[in-house]
């Protein structure tokens, strides 16, 4: 199985400030049909998890443009431009391009 | 109203069987691939299964932990999509969503249904 994972575990940013994390996988995410399914999904407490970016810097339709996906092969960026109070909760990372799908850890995104 | 809702959920002993339910709406569900994903309580996502839609053969694919126990299946007719759970252990403790497939993601998930194993 290919194993995800996300630095930091936990990003506590001010409000109008800039936020990345990063996901790694273990191996390449490279598809045989030559696509690359990262994809990035936000959750905030009690809610189903929803979807952000798709195949590494697609945003998904509603999505902000402050949200941006960048990367390649094995190591992948999520970026928030401006932190607004809406975007607190968990971030995960997630693989589509090898069965079985696999979720980074998430990352828990709070407010200082 | 576009949306998916599980049902079906509960608090089942070791060993038992238990079906969920999703109920989809405002898509064309034959389309979809699906999905279920649980969260264990505190924990992350977990992917657990995949049914394609019948023009791409209606196959299945399983998650080791479930593979042999879990059954997942769809009635195209009713837009409904389930999960036959047997043998359940206290680890499948979880909330249960459905999920439709989109470009190797997920683009609509439901509300969850909440099953607890335990005796």
């Amino acid at each position: 199985d290919i194993v995800m994972t996300q630095t930091p575990l936990s990003s506590p940013v001010t409000l109008g400030q800039p936020a990345s994390i990063s996901c790694r996988s273990s191996q390449s995410l490279v598809n045989s049909d030559g696509n690359t399914y990262l994809s990035w999904l936000h959750q905030r407490p009690g809610q189903p998890p929803r979807l952000l970016i798709y195949k590494i810097s697609n945003r998904f339709s509603g999505v902000p443009d402050r949200f941006s996906g960048s990367g390649a092969g094995t190591d992948f960026t999520l970026k928030i431009s401006r932190v607004e109070a809406e975007d607190v909760g968990i971030y995960y990372c997630m693989q589509g391009s090898q069965i079985p799908f696999t979720f980074g850890p998430g990352t828990k995104v709070d407010i200082k | 109203e576009v949306q998916l809702v599980e049902s079906g959920g509960g608090l089942v002993q070791p060993g038992e069987s238990l079906r969920l339910s999703c109920a989809a709406s405002g898509i064309t569900f034959s389309n979809a691939w699906m999905y279920w994903v649980r969260q264990a309580p505190g924990k992350g996502l977990e992917w657990i299964c995949r049914i394609k839609r019948k023009t791409d053969g209606g196959t299945t694919d399983y998650a080791a932990p479930v593979k042999g126990r879990f059954t997942v299946s769809r009635d195209d007719s009713k837009s409904t999509l389930y999960l036959q759970m047997d043998s359940v252990e206290t680890e499948d403790t979880a909330v249960y969503y459905c999920a439709r497939g989109y470009g190797g993601a997920f683009d609509m998930w439901g509300q969850g249904t909440m099953v607890a194993v335990s005796s």
